[in-house]
């Protein structure tokens, strides 16, 4: 199935630092998102982005919409330990009913205290 | 867990066995989808709902069967489960033109 290319795989940090990951697609959504997940349970919706060009923040995470529609990333500034987690894309094709979500590998985060 | 209840949330099973998994929910959405969360695919879809006995497949559906009678609950059901389908369960709902949101899961082991 289609997928969309989420980088890095896995970054390990020290707390303090920026994080920056990204994901791009052969395809154009009209909708990009990003999760995040923690063991044991399911993703949360960290940011909704609607608009080319849109940037949204939501405390220290901040994540824009590529102008060209097939591309998005997401920063967060001066990481903690409780950002550890795996992070994923995914783009929305929304047409009709049919409104599936294309997602990425995720990228894994490990934040040194 | 935006109102939703997956069950059970963990079951061990044998190949051959029908196993069927719930999604509960109580924000009366439109839509409600089923995933399939494993180790280096990320997470595909299984089946979605648009609306109650309305159904369509996702990409990975071959082996499971979903059935939506009202609003509130979509099941999907393992006929015959097979250890290829040992994985994490994921259902996830959203109202007309809104993201996603997933409930906890349901880890499923068949030996």
């Amino acid at each position: 199935g289609q997928q969309l290319n989420q980088s890095p795989q896995s970054m390990f940090i020290q707390e303090g630092e920026d994080v920056s990951m990204n994901c791009t697609s052969s395809s154009i959504f009209n909708t990009w998102l990003w999760y995040k997940q923690d063991p044991g349970e399911g993703p949360v919706l960290l940011i909704a982005l609607y608009k080319a060009g849109e940037l949204t923040s939501n405390g220290r995470l901040t994540a824009q919409f590529g102008i060209t529609r097939k591309d998005s990333f997401l920063n967060i500034s001066a990481s903690i330990p409780s950002d550890v987690g795996i992070y994923f894309c995914a783009g929305l094709l929304n047409a009709g009913n049919n409104r599936k979500l294309i997602w990425g590998l995720g990228t894994s985060l490990a934040v040194n205290p | 867990d935006a109102g939703i209840t997956q069950s059970p949330r963990h079951k061990v099973t044998e190949t051959g066995t029908p196993v069927t998994l719930r999604c509960h929910q109580t924000e009366n959405h439109r839509y409600m989808y089923w995933y399939r969360q494993d180790p280096g695919h990320g997470l595909r879809l299984i089946h979605y709902s648009y609306g109650v006995k309305d159904t369509d497949k996702g990409e990975v559906s071959d082996g499971y069967s979903v059935s939506r009678s009202k609003t509130e609950d979509f099941l999907l059901t393992l006929e015959s489960a097979t250890s290829s389908q040992t994985s994490v369960y994921f259902c996830a709902i959203s109202p007309v033109g809104q993201p996603q949101h997933f409930g906890d899961g349901t880890r499923l082991s068949i030996l």
